[in-house]
């Protein structure tokens, strides 16, 4: 089966530690995206990479950190820095970055609470 | 800016009954608008797109959106609801910027379908 797998579907956290969310595609696609979703507002762009080794910020990367080490893996890190984050993480990836027509694709999404 | 807005929070249909969840962008140059579907603590489903071309697109599900360059406007419809079309939508629309492309996203509406 193609597609984007992230673990685990719940998780949590308490005040202080850093956490790790996996996500995973084998649909050999470029581009991968972390969203973060809070109720009531669309989804928030916390990065995304267009390459393996390569990654940039999005719209609120303040206390969050990502890897590409493998073109099929992105996992994003939630560092005691982030104040509020409690929320569903979805995981994405698309064919290429730049684009702009491509179709991104989600994963299952992982709901962290923080204790 | 650049922007999209989804004007209804929630929007309740009969089952039988046509539905429209509503969409507005505001982007420079070009549109290309997609709309994703999302059951409860799931990932987003792709439905449709456009791209250029056929103003009224057809998409998974039965679902067809309709563009509307004067308007600005990108609604999704059906012609029969079901129960199970009960879900969050969310509509997003592709943000210009330099060399890559990022998705701007509406805040969700969500559709309530009564038997």
């Amino acid at each position: 089966d193609g597609g984007i797998t992230q673990s685990p579907k719940y998780l949590f956290r308490k005040e202080g530690q850093n956490v790790t969310l996996s996500c995973e595609q084998n649909l050999n696609h470029d581009a991968m995206y972390w969203y973060r979703q809070d109720p009531g507002q669309g989804l928030r762009l916390i990065y995304y990479s267009q390459i393996v080794n390569d990654f940039q910020k999005g719209d609120i990367a303040e206390g969050y950190s990502v890897s590409r080490e493998k073109k099929e893996s992105f996992p994003l890190t939630v560092t005691s820095a982030q104040k509020n984050p409690t929320a569903f993480y979805l995981c994405a990836s698309s064919q290429r970055l730049a684009g702009r027509t491509d179709t991104q694709y989600f994963g299952p999404g992982t709901r962290l609470t923080v204790l | 800016a650049q922007s999209v807005a989804q004007p209804e929070d929630q929007v309740n249909v009969a089952e039988g009954n046509p539905l429209t969840v509503k969409c507005t962008y505001s982007v420079s140059g070009n549109p290309y608008l997609f709309w994703y579907v999302q059951y409860p603590n799931r990932g987003l489903q792709f439905l449709l797109k456009y791209i250029t071309g056929d103003n009224l697109v057809k998409g998974s599900y039965g679902f067809e959106a309709e563009f509307n360059k004067s308007q600005t406007s990108f609604h999704l419809k059906k012609p029969s609801a079901l129960v199970s079309d009960s879900a969050l939508y969310f509509c997003a629309v592709v943000k210009n910027m330099d060399s890559n492309y990022q998705l701007i996203w509406g805040a969700g509406t969500k559709l309530i379908i009564k038997p």
